[in-house]
């Protein structure tokens, strides 16, 4: 079965940094998701994009958050400055079509010191 | 607004046997979708089985099947046959079919399988 990749598997860095998490959805998906989970809570919705722009952000997307997908392949969230409670496993997710089957891939755990 | 809701954070099984558990929704939408997701310790989310809300039938994945009752908003998950590989953090997600493409999910229930 196809897979969404993200790299790095494991990020730390230092509070008011900047991290970039990067993901390679399935190469034919049209739709594009990140979404975070705080350890022991449950999964939140960051952003939708979908033809080179955003569809839907959450309110935790703020101006800090920004995503992109420069090359056609790969998908990135960007976090200008990072706050202690930014840590968190990062998902990113495709989709080839709206209400099919999302691909989840294996996270990005990201710890802000 | 969608809310899902887990009102179990914690079960467990016997190996062998049978386990289900439960999910109410709520959403103003006619037309959505319902998921149960995996996350095993590697903390990978894995899809476990899908309902279209405008099936009557439940949905069947091999040993997971569900209990879909529109009218109660709700959506239960059973595990039959509980093997060791089961055990993981389960989460109930919906997501509408216009408008709003985010899946809102439950806080989960963790699954323990007693060999």
């Amino acid at each position: 079965e196809p897979e969404v990749t993200q790299t790095p598997s494991h990020q730390v860095t230092q509070m008011g940094q900047e991290v970039i998490l990067r993901c390679v959805p399935i190469s034919n998906h049209l739709y594009f998701y990140w979404y975070r989970q705080i350890l022991g809570q449950k999964v939140e919705f960051l952003v939708s994009f979908y033809n080179n722009e955003i569809s839907e952000k959450s309110e935790i997307f703020d101006d800090q958050f920004s995503v992109e997908r420069p090359d056609g392949s790969n998908f990135t969230l960007k976090i200008r400055s990072t706050k202690l409670e930014d840590s968190a496993m990062y998902f990113c997710a495709s989709r080839q079509q709206r209400n099919e089957k999302l691909f989840f891939g294996s996270g990005t755990q990201l710890s802000v010191l | 607004a969608q809310t899902v809701t887990q009102s179990q954070p914690e079960m467990s099984v016997q190996e062998a046997e049978t386990v289900t558990l439960s999910c109410t929704y709520d959403t103003s939408e006619s037309d959505y979708y319902l998921f149960w997701y995996k996350q095993p310790p590697s903390r990978q989310m894995i899809l476990v089985i899908r309902q279209e809300a405008y099936k009557q039938q439940n949905a069947t994945e091999n040993r997971f099947s569900v209990n879909f009752q529109k009218a109660a908003k709700s959506f239960s998950l059973k595990i039959s046959d509980s093997q060791l590989g089961d055990a993981a953090m389960y989460f109930c997600a919906s997501v509408t079919q216009g408008g709003s493409e985010k899946l809102v999910f439950g806080k989960g229930t963790k699954l323990t399988v007693n060999p």
